[in-house]
């Protein structure tokens, strides 16, 4: 299984600061890397797919890179609707796995 | 618009069975994949199953195998989760989410059903 692991736990970020976070993969994935967003109470949104790709609708304030098995989440100027927790997942290998999160709230 | 509701989630005692749904509408269902996925509360996201658009392949994770059944029935734009041997551990908010076209990862989500297991 490939084990996610996103850093830092949590991200405190003041509104229209740049936020970098972090996925790593326990081997390589290539470039078979999606982002959520996910606020409380509401199901996941995709972000972006193909570690550098946005999803339909997503601003250009979010961007993703990397491959193999480093990959960021960059998201440029904090808006007040950003604040939420944000999920890597793989899925260049079977089961599908997630990394455990990252909450970005407001400093 | 897409939509997809989730319904069957509920209290079953550990060793119980449930049998959830997931409705799609505003999509060709029939042209997608479909997954399950969970989250216990207060805890990440898991993978739970997948099933291809035509029934022919499907996966699940480990923790679930020989307990968890995915189907679908695209006459009914539905997908569904059979749920048997329950345990403490499956308690989880239940989502579907559809496939996408570039890889499996998820496009459209449910709101979520909640799976409580407990005596």
């Amino acid at each position: 299984e490939t084990v996610m692991t996103q850093s830092p736990a949590t991200l405190s970020v003041s509104p229209g600061e740049r936020a970098t976070l972090s996925c790593r993969a326990s081997q390589s994935v290539d470039s078979s890397l999606a982002w959520y967003q996910q606020k409380p109470g509401q199901a996941p949104r995709l972000l972006i797919y193909g570690a550098s790709t946005r999803a339909t609708g997503i601003p250009a304030r979010f961007s993703g890179g990397g491959s193999g098995t480093e990959f960021t989440l960059t998201i440029s100027s904090l808006q007040s609707e950003d604040f939420a927790i944000y999920h890597c997942q793989q899925y260049n290998n079977w089961p599908l796995t997630f990394g455990g999160g990252t909450k970005v709230e407001i400093k | 618009q897409v939509q997809l509701v989730e319904s069957g989630g509920g209290v079953v005692q550990p060793g119980g069975s449930l049998r959830l749904s997931c409705v799609a509408s505003g999509i060709s269902f029939n042209f997608y994949g479909m997954h399950w996925v969970r989250q216990a509360p207060a805890k990440g996201l898991e993978w739970v199953a997948f099933i291809q658009n035509d029934e022919g392949i499907n996966y699940n994770t480990e923790s679930v195998k020989g307990r968890f059944t995915i189907s679908r029935d695209n006459s009914k734009n539905t997908l569904y989760l059979q749920m048997d041997s329950l345990s403490v551990e499956d308690t989880a908010v239940y989502f579907c989410a559809t496939n996408s076209g570039y890889g499996p990862h998820f496009v459209y989500w449910g709101q979520g059903t909640l799976v409580t297991v407990s005596s």
